[in-house]
């Protein structure tokens, strides 16, 4: 069974510029979360979707976005790039067996490694 | 204080000691904890999921939970040079309808031949 893919693997944007980065989950999953991971804050919680509705957000700003198709793929979108925004984009998918059940594990990609010059 | 806490390390050991590692967390409503591994330049990956306190074993690794010390460990025996590698622990409360899980900063290990 195929991971959780995400691409492209790297990205180097200028400020101000916006990025949209792509998830594929595992098959037959259909919640997908979005983490940020930095060196200094370790890995932050962005967003979760499950049905292609947004269940849960952490503690971003509005530039960052996202949403989920009908196949389960996610895609995540940051505008207004900041210097700051450099960082590892990390998605991960989980198995629900159905209302809401979250008890099962997240399983992670390998990342976006976004640069922000 | 953050939710978790994890010793960032570096922590250097000799192949074939015994690894331990650790957090602590100040969150109560945790239910669920896990430990990942990560290598460099690649994803998390998914090593011991536990569900409330206890013990769980697979291989040459031990998970152990204790909810009243609000402690996690992981232990690694026979440690090998690919255990290289940064660990990371993570926890999620048990409401339902939503996954979020809330991680220690990461624990780096080398495991010298």
């Amino acid at each position: 069974k195929a991971g959780v893919t995400q691409t492209p693997r790297y990205l180097i944007k200028t400020r101000g510029q916006q990025v949209t980065l792509s998830c594929s989950p595992i098959s037959g999953h259909r919640s997908v979360s979005w983490y940020q991971q930095t060196p200094g804050q370790g890995l932050q919680f962005l967003f979760e979707y499950f049905s292609e509705t947004q269940r849960n957000k952490g503690n971003f700003p509005g530039r960052f976005s996202g949403r989920q198709f009908s196949n389960s793929r996610s895609e995540m979108n940051v505008s207004t790039l900041e210097l700051g925004d450099s960082a590892l984009y990390l998605c991960a998918s989980s198995f629900e067996p159905g209302q809401g059940m979250t008890n099962s594990p997240l399983h992670f990609g390998n990342g976006t490694r976004l640069t922000v010059t | 204080q953050k939710e978790v806490e994890q010793d960032p390390g570096p922590l250097s050991v000799p192949e074939g000691a015994i690894v331990s590692l650790n957090c602590t967390y100040s969150n109560s409503a945790f239910q669920y904890f896990m430990w990942y591994r990560q290598y460099s330049r690649k994803g998390p990956e998914l090593l011991m999921y536990t569900y409330s306190s206890g013990n769980k074993e697979d291989g040459r690794f031990t998970a152990q939970v204790d909810k009243s010390s609000k402690y996690i460990s992981l232990f690694i025996r026979d440690s090998q040079p690919s255990d290289s590698a940064t660990y990371l622990c993570a926890m999620k409360n048990s409401g339902a309808g939503s996954y979020q899980l809330t991680f220690g900063k990461g624990t780096k290990l080398s495991v010298i031949p």
